[in-house]
């Protein structure tokens, strides 16, 4: 099993430009997440996904979009990048719906924005 | 929403000493308590995670405790190692919903 795959693991953008990040899970798991990391600022959500169909903003969802594609997959979408955006952008999904299970990461992608 | 606090933001400590990071969250209806180790360069990883209907909890070397009351809790290492050194987060699932809380980190150094 690969657990949670990220793809790309780098980008540059320019300002303005639109990007979609991809993240798949082959754990069967139910509920999935996108973080962003920014330097002494923690993890902070963006959004959640906490079954196949259904998205909830997080903590910080402006300028952004996703999509729960189907059980496995669950995108991030820049439609205008600002350079505020650049960020390490964890993707990571856990077993059930309550938000009470360990949540399993992906390696992360990191997005530069000019 | 919910707030965590988490202290110290930067720990170093000799090899075999003991490591302590204490947290404190906002909302006294959360109910579960994760600890996660990030590598430099690497994705979180779950280290040991807490429930609110238990007190403490062992697992070789690291143990977690829970003060429901005070509303804050602990991440102890014994007998740290050089492998150890890592950037540690707390986080506390909020009562409704389903999302996490994290802390900002600490930066745990241990050295030879």
């Amino acid at each position: 099993n690969a657990g949670v795959t990220q793809t790309p693991k780098f980008q540059v953008l320019k300002t303005g430009q639109s990007m979609t990040l991809q993240c798949a899970q082959d754990m069967n798991h139910n509920s999935m997440y996108w973080y962003r990391q920014d330097p002494g600022m923690g993890l902070r959500l963006i959004y959640y996904s906490a079954s196949e169909g259904t998205t909830d903003k997080g903590e910080v969802p402006n300028g952004y979009n996703v999509s729960r594609l189907n059980k496995r997959e669950f995108s991030l979408r820049l439609e205008s990048a600002a350079p505020s955006q650049t960020s390490v952008y964890f993707c990571a999904s856990s077993p059930g719906t309550g938000g009470n299970q360990p949540q399993h990461f992906g390696d992360g992608t990191r997005l530069s924005i000019l | 929403g919910e707030n965590v606090e988490q202290h110290p933001s930067t720990l170093s400590v000799q090899e075999g000493d003991s490591a302590v990071i204490k947290c404190t969250y906002s909302d006294s209806a959360s109910n579960y308590f994760p600890w996660y180790k990030q590598e430099l360069g690497k994705r979180p990883q779950l280290i040991i995670d807490i429930r609110s209907n238990v007190g403490e909890k062992k697992d070789q070397r690291i143990a977690v405790t829970l003060n429901k009351t005070a509303k804050h809790f602990s991440l102890h290492i014994t007998e740290t190692q050089p492998e150890d050194s890592a950037v540690y987060f707390c986080a506390a699932k909020r009562g409704s919903g389903y999302a996490l809380n994290f802390g900002k980190g600490t930066s745990l150094l241990v050295t030879p």
